[in-house]
């Protein structure tokens, strides 16, 4: 089993639609969470990091549910450059320095 | 402030070549990472230096050399090219363990 795994999609959504990815991950002692928006054919990018209590950025928010090892992101009124590959990140617990695990990607293909 | 650097953009290998690619960050931070993502699949980290003057390896190491020149560079070594290295290599930095991971531009490499 992976240590982090997405649904690899892809998700093909019209706009103005919401939809949600999961990412699970198998180490419950982990310690940070974070979602990552990839172009393509470009680098990773911070979308935004995922708090216990859950937070909200905009049209997106992301929620952690440790008891059952996910992490969510819901995007609202999809657009069309939120078209993309959404990576899940997830950190070690301290004493592991530097393995962070990436998920292999969900892609999210919204169309008019 | 030009973040995550990367030298070359591209390059083209035969098999048997050698080659560096060279990574700078100017934020200061003290961990640095290089990985690899193949086509249509997740990245994989490669090698991993948590400070100065530390590296260790990641879950894709063989085949592989890296140098933490000082803070600020790290620089991935591929001493005999192979076609299975044909990838896109991307490196990345955060201030310590645990918190976001910024992105060099990527390196595309071809190894004939």
């Amino acid at each position: 089993r992976k240590e982090v795994e997405q649904d690899p999609g892809p998700f093909n959504v019209p706009e103005g639609a919401t939809v949600a990815f999961n990412c699970t991950y198998s180490n419950s002692a982990s310690q940070s969470f974070f979602w990552y928006r990839q172009d393509c054919r470009k680098e990773p990018k911070l979308l935004m990091s995922v708090y216990s209590s859950g937070n909200e950025d905009g049209r997106f928010t992301a929620q952690l549910n440790r008891a059952s090892q996910y992490i969510s992101l819901l995007i609202r009124d999809s657009k069309l450059s939120d078209s993309a590959t959404y990576l899940c990140v997830v950190n070690p617990s301290l004493g592991n320095a530097g393995k962070s695990t990436f998920g292999d990607g969900t892609t999210l293909t919204v169309k008019p | 402030n030009a973040g995550v650097t990367q030298t070359p953009k591209f390059q083209v290998l035969k098999t048997g070549q050698s080659m560096t690619l060279q990574c700078a960050q100017d934020m200061n931070h003290n961990s640095m990472y290089w990985y690899r993502q193949d086509p249509g699949m997740g990245l994989r980290l490669i090698y991993y230096s948590a400070s100065e003057g530390t590296t260790d390896k990641g879950e894709v190491p063989n085949g592989y050399n890296v140098s933490r020149l000082n803070k600020r560079e790290f620089s991935l070594r591929l001493e005999s090219a192979a076609p299975s290295q044909t990838s896109v290599y991307f490196c990345a930095s955060n201030r310590d363990r645990g918190e976001t991971q910024y992105f060099g531009p990527g390196t595309r490499l071809l190894v004939l």
